[in-house]
């Protein structure tokens, strides 16, 4: 069974950083892309980062771009996303997603539970 | 910047037909994606490749591409199906993921 588990959401400050980690099990982590989506408190999805599996290839919405880093370690089955810059509209909850397989699209076919993050002064 | 477009909401009345459209330019050449949403809880992939099933996921849900336009069709909604649903695809370069605002369907 395909699990996700996200961490490292906390209450920060604007201008402030943070790192969010998800720990995947259940499957061949590094036969997939990996992905973050947010989610602001009853607002709709959002797609935040993509890493393929060999990390060749990283893409980031306008929103990040500049600010978040995604990183993935095969070795340890773990997907990261730091986040710099905070801005308090990035107060969300963030999803870890896997891919689907290779050929299947850019879509998820398993999330997380997500990790609130809020961004506040 | 690329967009999908869903409207906010819906109603069904238990055992009709709901057909959920969302539209985009790119629609053409990417596959798109729908995930239902319920209350409290994450996303779950409902449709993908535009019109595939994936395992577990009821045969009252399907899907179709009509060009610009693709459709959530749920048969015989169930009071159960009453959530959030998102469509998703890509750009027409591949290179930014994109959902639509959702719609949130309502089983009366």
């Amino acid at each position: 069974e395909v699990q996700l588990v996200e961490s490292g959401g906390v209450v920060r400050q604007p201008g402030g950083s943070l790192r969010l980690s998800c720990a995947a099990s259940g499957f061949t982590f590094d036969d997939y892309t990996m992905y973050w989506v947010r989610q602001a408190p009853g607002k709709g999805l959002e797609w935040v980062s993509l890493i393929t599996w060999d990390s060749s290839r990283m893409d980031y919405a306008d929103s990040v771009k500049g600010r978040f880093t995604i990183s993935r370690d095969n070795s340890k089955n773990s997907l990261s996303l730091q986040m710099n810059g905070l801005k308090t509209e990035d107060t969300a909850f963030y999803y870890c997603a896997k891919g689907l397989p290779y050929g299947s699209g850019w879509g998820f076919d398993s999330w997380g539970q997500g990790t609130l993050v809020t961004v506040s002064s | 910047s690329y967009e999908l477009t869903q409207p906010p909401s819906m109603s069904v009345s238990p055992g009709q037909t709901a057909r959920i459209p969302c539209s985009g330019d790119a629609l053409p050449k990417q596959y798109s994606f729908w995930y239902q949403q319920r209350p409290g809880q994450a996303p779950v992939l409902v449709i993908y490749k535009d019109n595939k099933r994936p395992s577990g996921i009821p045969e009252r849900f399907s899907g179709s591409n009509s060009g610009t336009s693709v459709t959530l069709t749920i048969s015989g909604v169930q009071a159960e199906d009453e959530a959030d649903y998102y469509c998703q695809s890509v750009d027409a370069t591949g290179t930014y993921v994109v959902f639509g605002g959702g719609t949130k369907l309502t089983v009366l």
